[in-house]
């Protein structure tokens, strides 16, 4: 089946430590999409890519890099520099041009150790 | 800057009654509006997107209604269902292509 594949589903760093959180995608989208969601509140842009590399800051891209290497694939990760990286991350896609609608995978939780 | 506000924060309705979720925004500049589910822990499941040029939008028992003008959105469901209960979102996409979410309306359907 086509989708979005987010790994892991939870992952605990260390301080001072960087983690990689992976988001593959199947559907031949051109668009990739990182979000972070805090608990009770909606979505927010991290960092999203129109196409293969190249990528652009979304609202809260600091402590954040990302890699658009293949079309594919699209990995976050949060650097030490996060200072509040403890959150639900979400990945999305969507085929090219202003009217299509983002998919989403199913998300990777992150906790601070 | 783009500000979309969900109202209430929680709704908790008997099974069978029909509802009506509200989603207002403040710059009528948009592409498109979309309404998605989330169950918890989970990621998001698109339900419905109503482009800019129109008024609604249907599938099933829900129906997604946008109205530009007065900066707002609902979506109708008929016929509520206790598999209903998840928080409903909604996003507006704008001319840099990003989506501007709200903070979202946590359903519970009661059996």
């Amino acid at each position: 089946d086509g989708g979005i594949t987010q790994s892991p589903k939870y992952l605990f760093r260390k301080e001072g430590q960087n983690v990689t959180l992976s988001c593959e995608q199947n559907l031949n989208h051109d668009a990739m999409y990182w979000y972070r969601q805090d608990p009770g509140q909606g979505l927010r842009l991290i960092y999203y890519s129109q196409i293969v590399n190249d990528f652009q800051k979304g609202d809260i891209a600091e402590g954040y890099s990302v890699s658009r290497e293949k079309k594919e694939s699209f990995p976050l990760t949060v650097t030490s520099a996060q200072k509040n990286p403890t959150a639900f991350y979400l990945c999305a896609s969507s085929m090219s041009g202003k009217n299509q609608p983002q998919h989403f995978g199913d998300g990777t939780r992150l906790s601070i150790l | 800057k783009q500000e979309v506000t969900q109202i209430p924060a929680a709704l908790s309705v008997p099974e069978g009654e029909n509802l009506v979720l509200n989603c207002s925004f403040t710059d009528s500049a948009i592409y498109n509006l979309q309404w998605f589910r989330q169950d918890p822990g989970k990621g998001l499941t698109s339900l419905l997107l109503i482009q800019s040029s129109q008024r609604e939008q249907t599938s099933g028992r829900l129906n997604a209604s946008l109205d530009k003008s007065s900066g707002r959105s609902t979506l109708y469901i008929a016929a509520s269902q206790p598999g209903d209960s998840a928080t409903y979102l909604c996003a507006l996409s704008g001319s840099a292509r990003q989506l501007t979410f709200g903070s979202g309306t946590q359903l519970t359907v009661l059996p």
